[in-house]
């Protein structure tokens, strides 16, 4: 099974910052790992998907690069409504993974 | 539009088995290319992928819980089913259903339904 670490578990960052997380993979997964962003008492929604393939409707201020084991996921220009936790997910191999999750707090 | 929405019971005891039910719309299980999964969260936990079924009814399951799950489909009515036996209270949860697409690779989950949560206490 595949182990995926995300880094930092916490951050708290102020409006108009850039955030950084990372999620790192036990073994090399191509490009298969998606983001999503999970706010208090919602549902997981698909942010960026095979590592850095933007989805519709989601602002140009999230981005996604990687490959292989290191992946980044990228918030430019924080704003207030994107306090939220982020997690990875890798479909690269069976069984589905997950990180642990990274919370993001507005200062 | 594509939604999926969980129904089943709030409330099971230890030891009962727990059935589940994603109700979907805007796609079809029978076709090509169309997968819907189960995933759950312990409260204030993180995601945990549980089971998956494609439009060729092929199923797979979590290493650590496929004694237990069974996952199923019926394409006349859009629904799939997640049981699980045996149910304890580290089993209290919010259940997801979400799809998933093959495409060249498996995909995203690209929509989720609002979730279930399930209690387990005697």
């Amino acid at each position: 099974e595949i182990v995926l670490t995300q880094s930092p578990d916490f951050q708290s960052v102020t409006p108009k910052e850039k955030v950084t997380i990372t999620c790192r993979a036990s073994q090399s997964i191509g490009s298969s790992l998606h983001w999503y962003q999970q706010k208090p008492d919602q549902s997981p929604k698909l942010l960026i998907k095979y590592a850095s393939q933007s989805i519709s409707g989601v602002p140009s201020r999230f981005s996604g690069s990687g490959s292989g084991t290191d992946f980044t996921l990228t918030i430019n220009s924080l704003e207030a409504e994107d306090a939220a936790t982020y997690y990875c997910h890798q479909s690269s191999s069976l069984p589905w993974t997950f990180g642990q999750g990274t919370k993001v707090e507005i200062k | 539009q594509v939604t999926l929405r969980e129904s089943g019971p709030a409330l099971v005891k230890p030891t009962q088995t727990l059935t589940l039910t994603c109700t979907f719309s805007g796609f079809s299980l029978s076709t090509s290319g169309m997968c819907v999964s189960w995933v759950r969260q312990p409260p204030g936990k993180a995601l945990e992928w549980l089971a998956l079924i494609d439009w060729d009814d092929d199923k797979y399951y979590s290493t650590s819980l496929k004694t237990r799950l069974t996952i199923s489909k019926d394409t006349s009515k859009n629904q799939v089913v997640l049981t699980m036996t045996n149910m304890d209270p580290v089993d209290t949860a919010t259940y997801y259903c979400a799809r998933m697409l093959i495409r060249t690779t498996y995909d995203a989950f690209d929509i989720w339904g609002q979730g279930t949560m399930v209690t387990v206490s005697s």
